[in-house]
């Protein structure tokens, strides 16, 4: 089993709609949760970080369920611009631990 | 950009062939990580270096070694190169928390 799976999609969606992402972990042991945003043939770059209480930064809102291992990222108001993988990410240590990448999820959003 | 440099940004080997692929991190940043990402994958941890030294290895082989040098900047090397190392390999530097990357060498053996 990987220790982040994620659904690959691809995920197609019409500019405007809502969209949401899912994600579990293995490891009870993570601590450190995080999504990324890669554009196609470029590097990943941190989207947001995720708290128990749950964070929203604009259009994106992330939820984490420690009891479940599950991560979640909505996207309200899609823009083309959103058009991207999006990759969950956990990690073992809060401070420059290893990052576990899942495969990430493919979002194309259309005119 | 996050100031994250690496080279050379392309690359085509053999079989069998070795490879060095370099990185210069962040200023400031005393830590780099070497991830590598097969097509339609998620990154994988490679090892990470802290002050010069092997700080933590993902399941890679021996023939994966790495270095930090005293500036912090960074190399990953590859012996007896096979097809499947053919991937995109990012380094990412960090001082605390956040791993800034950068954009990457993609290496294809052939």
């Amino acid at each position: 089993r990987k220790e982040v799976e994620q659904d690959p999609g691809p995920f197609n969606v019409p500019e405007g709609a809502t969209v949401a992402f899912n994600c579990t972990y293995s490891n009870s042991a993570s601590q450190s949760f995080f999504w990324y945003r890669q554009d196609c043939r470029k590097e990943p770059k941190l989207l947001m970080s995720v708290y128990s209480s749950g964070n929203e930064d604009g259009r994106f809102t992330a939820q984490l369920n420690r009891a479940s291992q599950y991560i979640s990222l909505l996207i309200r108001d899609s823009k083309l611009s959103d058009s991207a993988t999006y990759l969950c990410v956990v990690t073992y240590s809060s401070n420059t631990g290893k990052l576990i990448f899942g495969q990430g999820t493919t979002l194309q959003v259309k005119p | 950009e996050t100031g994250v440099t690496q080279s050379p940004t392309h690359l085509i080997k053999t079989r069998g062939q070795q490879v060095t692929l370099r990185c210069s991190s962040q200023s400031g940043h005393n830590t780099v990580s070497w991830y590598q990402q097969a097509l339609g994958q998620g990154p994988q941890f490679i090892f990470q270096y802290y002050r010069e030294e092997e700080n933590g290895r993902g399941n890679f082989p021996p023939r994966f070694s790495g270095l930090q040098f005293p500036n912090y900047s960074s190399e990953l090397n590859v012996n007896a190169l096979e097809l499947d190392d053919s991937a995109l390999y990012l380094c990412a530097s960090s001082w605390g928390d956040e791993q800034f990357f950068g954009p990457g060498t993609r290496l294809t053996v052939l």
